[in-house]
């Protein structure tokens, strides 16, 4: 199974500024997905990251608040920009296998101030 | 589109006992895969079984099995001989077979493990 490698694990952000979550993968893989999980809730997907394409975002979430790159097939980030308290949460990456399970990383835990 | 659904909140188990958290789902597609994730405190998400909708057998991995019912689209996880380190959320969650499929998620069961 594939390892993920999420960073930073934690961080506390001011209102107004922007952050990147890095997201790295030990082996290539196709599919990337962001989600969204508030403590003790379900996982809310953001957007699937495709390599060289945009990424396509589910509803309620825009690049414009959640751009992401994804610049080949081992890695990828997403940036929180111009935060809010609201946008407090855990944000995880995960990777699709080609047996079809998702593997993911350890969460990014980002607190706004 | 796809739902998953799972209606308890909260379960608590003796420990060395079994424990069955349920799952139901909803999909038009014929192939997919039903998965159970398990979500410890440390909000590590940890496969814990996959089912291939084709197969009739029923998965096992150790003391995890399932009960998958196509037809009533049931998906339940037994735990058997529950120990202390099983105590986490479990997450349900559907996926079809395509390529750029994503993965949904029921809203999860807290299991709790009673020494």
């Amino acid at each position: 199974s594939a390892v993920i490698s999420q960073k930073p694990s934690r961080d506390i952000c001011q209102r107004g500024t922007s952050l990147t979550i890095q997201c790295q993968v030990d082996s290539q893989v196709t599919m990337m997905f962001w989600y969204r999980q508030q403590p003790g809730q379900s996982l809310t997907l953001i957007a699937t990251a495709n390599q060289g394409s945009e990424a396509t975002y589910e509803s309620g979430f825009v690049i414009d608040k959640f751009p992401i790159s994804r610049p080949n097939l081992t890695f990828s980030t997403l940036t929180v920009s111009n935060m809010s308290p609201e946008d407090s949460s855990i944000y995880l990456c995960s990777a699709a296998q080609d047996t079809g399970e998702l593997f993911f990383g350890e969460g990014s835990r980002l607190t706004v101030l | 589109a796809q739902t998953v659904t799972q209606s308890q909140p909260e379960m608590s188990v003796q420990e060395a006992e079994t424990v069955t958290l349920s799952c139901t789902y909803d999909t038009s597609e014929s192939d997919y895969y039903l998965f159970w994730y398990k979500q410890p405190p440390s909000r590590q998400m940890i496969l814990v079984i996959r089912q291939e909708a084709y197969k009739q057998q029923n998965a096992t991995e150790n003391r995890f099995s399932v009960n998958f019912q196509k037809a009533a689209k049931s998906f339940s996880l037994k735990i058997s001989d529950s120990q202390l380190g099983d105590a986490a959320m479990y997450f349900c969650a559907y996926r079809h077979t395509g390529a750029n499929s994503k993965l949904t998620f029921g809203k999860g069961i807290t299991l709790s493990v009673r020494p």
